[in-house]
């Protein structure tokens, strides 16, 4: 069974950057599998971030695409979620989560628990 | 981008009844239905229950079906148990920006 860990600080001041990882266990990154980024704030529900392949190709989403980096690391068996300039509309519940390319091709079959990061000074 | 639209927002039901919910898209979800259906409850992640509009995800009882194509999706619940107290969100991943419907919040 695939078990994601997100971490990173629970806390970050306006104009900071927003960094935070996520650990896979129970399965590889290499796998023929994207990795995906998600966050859900009340105000804007639940938002896909963007995705990664384990040969470093990604896919962002638009809105967020020139403050976004998501990165991966083969040697840990993790991928990195890093955003700029952050303000308060920024505070949110962030998962990771894996795309799933057996039987349910595409949906996001396993996630991680979430962590909280909220942008205050 | 598409935007998915849930409705109703709430819906209160009691044990055994059925649950109707319904998630329209702004611009047809051609590739293969790529619509999933996510269960989340209070400070859990979501939970995959329908993949492809109308697959069950490993584990998911019979009692979870949608349906569906185009446009227009139905996650239907049948004989309903409080344990299905929960928000549900529809979600297509077939056309980058993936995007999410807002959600309908279920009460039993």
């Amino acid at each position: 069974q695939v078990q994601l860990q997100e971490s990173g600080p629970g806390l970050v001041k306006p104009s900071g950057t927003l960094s935070l990882t996520c650990a896979v266990s129970g399965g590889s990154i290499s796998s023929n599998n994207w990795w995906s980024w998600v966050r859900q704030s009340p105000g804007k529900g639940l938002e896909w971030i963007g995705e990664i392949y384990h040969s470093g190709t990604t896919n962002y989403n638009p809105p967020l695409k020139s403050r976004v980096t998501i990165l991966v690391d083969k040697s840990k068996n993790q991928f990195s979620l890093t955003l700029s300039s952050v303000t308060a509309a920024d505070t949110a519940v962030y998962y990771c989560a894996r795309v799933c390319e057996s039987y349910c091709r595409g949906a996001f079959d396993f996630w991680g628990q979430g962590t909280l990061v909220t942008v205050s000074s | 981008e598409i935007v998915l639209t849930q409705s109703p927002g709430t819906l209160s039901l009691s044990p055994g009844e059925r649950a109707t919910l319904s998630c329209r898209a702004s611009q047809s979800i051609s590739r293969s239905n790529y619509l999933a259906w996510y269960q989340q409850k209070p400070g859990q992640a979501p939970r995959l229950l329908i993949y492809g509009a109308s697959g069950r995800a490993t584990g998911i009882p019979d009692r979870f079906s949608g349906s569906g194509s185009g446009t227009d999706f139905t996650l239907t619940i049948s004989r309903l148990e409080p344990a299905d107290s929960a928000v549900y969100y529809c979600q297509q991943y077939g056309i980058s920006p993936y995007t999410f419907g807002q959600g309908t919040k279920l009460e039993i």
